[in-house]
Order: structure tokens, then sequence, then C-alpha cells
């Protein structure tokens, strides 16, 4: 079964430090990768998307990684500030899958403290 | 990039009732689709929304549950009809301007609580 799996569930910084969420998906083949944030109350909103042959993609802060061959992908947010408090998910797009073939990780909750 | 809005924001409703959460986009859309997303999980496709034909249901939602409708390419209904208590859940409209590798856009969503 294509399955996405994010680590950790939970996760607590202090203002200005950096981290990195973790998602691991067995989805095969695929056609991209997905990082989205939620603020609380909020719809998801993009981060970035990758496709299968990249292996990095930055936005701002924010910057995605890819190893297909483990099959792992990272978020890493540098510089953390309190408006980085949200959920991040991760969503795997199965190849020729369409939209209704999205397969959607169950987020981490990342709490960024003063 | 494509400005969603949902309402009602929020709602609390008794068992038994229905609640029509309404999506209306800023500009016209290929795709529309309706998720929900119960607490502490990823989110759920409910259905994709079809200008001017039945929507088209994934496994486990069914029409005379979640009714849904897209009379143009900006706005859409979505029922929730006779509501349990397993009904309470976040609801959010998501667009797709074109099919294949386009941005996904979500909706605020609509919580819903049912008694």
């Amino acid at each position: 079964k294509n399955q996405v799996e994010q680590s950790p569930q939970s996760l607590i910084i202090l203002e200005g430090k950096n981290c990195t969420l973790q998602c691991n998906y067995t989805v095969s083949p695929f056609s991209n990768l997905r990082w989205y944030k939620q603020d609380t109350g909020r719809g998801p909103v993009s981060l970035t998307i990758m496709t299968f042959s990249e292996n990095t993609k930055s936005n701002g802060r924010y910057t995605a990684t890819l190893d297909a061959d483990t099959k792992q992908s990272s978020l890493h947010i540098t510089a953390s500030q309190l408006s980085d408090s949200a959920s991040y998910i991760c969503v795997v797009d199965p190849l020729q899958g369409g939209y209704n073939k999205l397969i959607f990780g169950a987020g981490t909750r990342l709490a960024v403290h003063p | 990039s494509a400005v969603i809005s949902q309402k009602p924001s929020r709602d609390i409703c008794q068992r038994g009732t229905s609640l029509t959460i309404q999506c209306q986009v800023d500009s016209q859309v290929t795709m529309m689709f309706w998720y929900r997303q119960q607490p502490g999980q990823s989110l759920t496709l409910i259905a994709t929304a079809n200008q001017g034909s039945e929507a088209t249901y994934e496994s486990g939602f069914v029409i005379d549950k979640f009714p849904i409708s897209r009379p143009n390419l900006t706005f859409s209904t979505l029922t929730v009809s006779n509501m349990s208590p397993e009904d309470s859940s976040i609801y959010l409209c998501s667009v797709v301007r074109t099919s294949g590798g386009e941005t996904q856009y979500f909706g605020p969503g609509t919580r819903l609580l049912v008694l």
C-alpha cells in the first residue's frame, strides 16, 4: 500500500534555531513530491514542489530535499520565526495518478517558542 | 495564485441536520475538490466537483451523504447530510487551474462540530 509517513509528529524549537522535518514514502513510481504549510485555522499553502529528478528546492528559509533512492524527503527551516509555527504536510503525487490519487502525510506540528 | 473563500468558516450543528458549505474562487479554475481533515489526521479527498455534471466520489463517500454542486467554474457547494458526531471535521475546498503539475490551492476550511 502506498504510504507517506512524517516524523516527528510534533516538534518544539526556539526562535532563531534551525530544524529538519522528515518524510518517508513508499509510493513508486511518483511524479512529484510537495510540501505544504498549514497554519491553524487555515488551508494548506504550497511551499515547494519537486519532481522525481530534482534533489533540492528552496523557498526563502525553507529548503526541501529529495532522495529518490532511499525514498526520503526533508524540509529544512533556517532561522526559525514565530510565524513558522504550523503543521507541515508532505504530499506525494503518484506517476499518472491525477489529483484524486495524491497521498497526504499526517503532518508534523511545529511550535516555535520565543 | 487563487483566492478561495469558504462559508461558513465554522458551525455547530445538531445531529440529523444538514449543512451546506460554499466555496467561491476569485477566478475560473479547471478542477475543484472537496477534502475532509479530521483532527490530527491527513487530508482525505471526498470528491472531485465537475462543472455541469455529477461529482466523482472517492471510495467511502457517497452522493446521498455528501451531495456536491458545481454550477460554474468559480463556485461549488458541499452538503453534509443527516449529520452525526462522526462528521465533525474540517472540510476544505481545493482548486487547480490546469491539469498536471499545477499548484493546488486550498480554501481556509470550514470547521464543523456535530453535537
